[in-house]
């Protein structure tokens, strides 16, 4: 079967320090791979998705970076956070075309 | 960019009341998806929907897809308090390569 993992759990950084989230999927083959944000536990915001490796669109001008170095492992980065950069981060995976699955979430609070 | 409007916002029902919520866009989407979810956690898959008129349960959930591809619904019928949660619709959009866009959720309170 398959399985998401996303870590860590919860983070909490200063203003203008880097960023690192990781996001592995078990179980399956090239899957489309999604990064979404969440804030004050409302909508989701679309912020990178990924149909292959190296292959990333961005939906949102911003200072994060998203990378896919391996087909079932996706990274969102930021060299420099911002206080607006605090949320609930997800990552979800899907086969095109079909249901996406997600992640447990990173609580993100930039200080 | 594309848009899901999802309504209502918020609901605050009693115990045992059915639910409707609805989502509806200028854009045509090749699948329509339903998620709830809890406090703290990612959002949970409830129903999956893949052809214009679809009409799919899960339990007591029905959704459908809508005929113009446009737009979907979901009911909940005789709700209790474990369905008190943020729903949201979700849809992949036709001809733009697995892009998954999210409505803006339907927070549902149930009172026992």
């Amino acid at each position: 079967s398959q399985t998401i993992h996303q870590w860590p759990a919860t983070l909490v950084q200063p203003v203008g320090s880097p960023l690192s989230l990781e996001c592995t999927v078990e179980g399956t083959s090239n899957p489309n791979l999604y990064w979404y944000r969440q804030a004050a536990g409302r909508g989701l915001q679309l912020l990178f998705y990924s149909v292959g490796i190296g292959q990333i669109s961005s939906e949102v001008p911003q200072n994060l970076s998203a990378s896919r170095p391996q087909d079932r492992q996706f990274i969102l980065s930021s060299k420099k956070l911002l206080l607006s950069d605090s949320g609930f981060y997800l990552c979800a995976w899907s086969i095109q075309g079909a249901e996406a699955f997600f992640g447990q979430g990173t609580r993100l609070t930039v200080v | 960019g594309q848009q899901l409007n999802q309504s209502p916002q918020s609901m605050f029902i009693q115990e045992g009341e059915d639910v409707s919520m609805n989502c509806t866009s200028s854009s045509i989407f090749n699948t329509w998806l339903w998620y709830k979810q809890d406090p703290g956690e990612g959002p949970v898959l409830l129903i999956a929907l893949y052809k214009a008129g679809e009409l799919t349960s899960n339990g007591r959930l029905t959704a459908q897809f809508g005929i113009t591809r446009k737009d979907s619904f979901l009911n909940i019928s005789a709700s209790i308090p474990s369905d008190v949660g943020i729903y949201f619709c979700a849809g992949q959009l036709r001809n733009q390569g697995g892009k998954l866009i999210f409505g803006q959720g339907t927070e549902l309170s149930v009172k026992p």
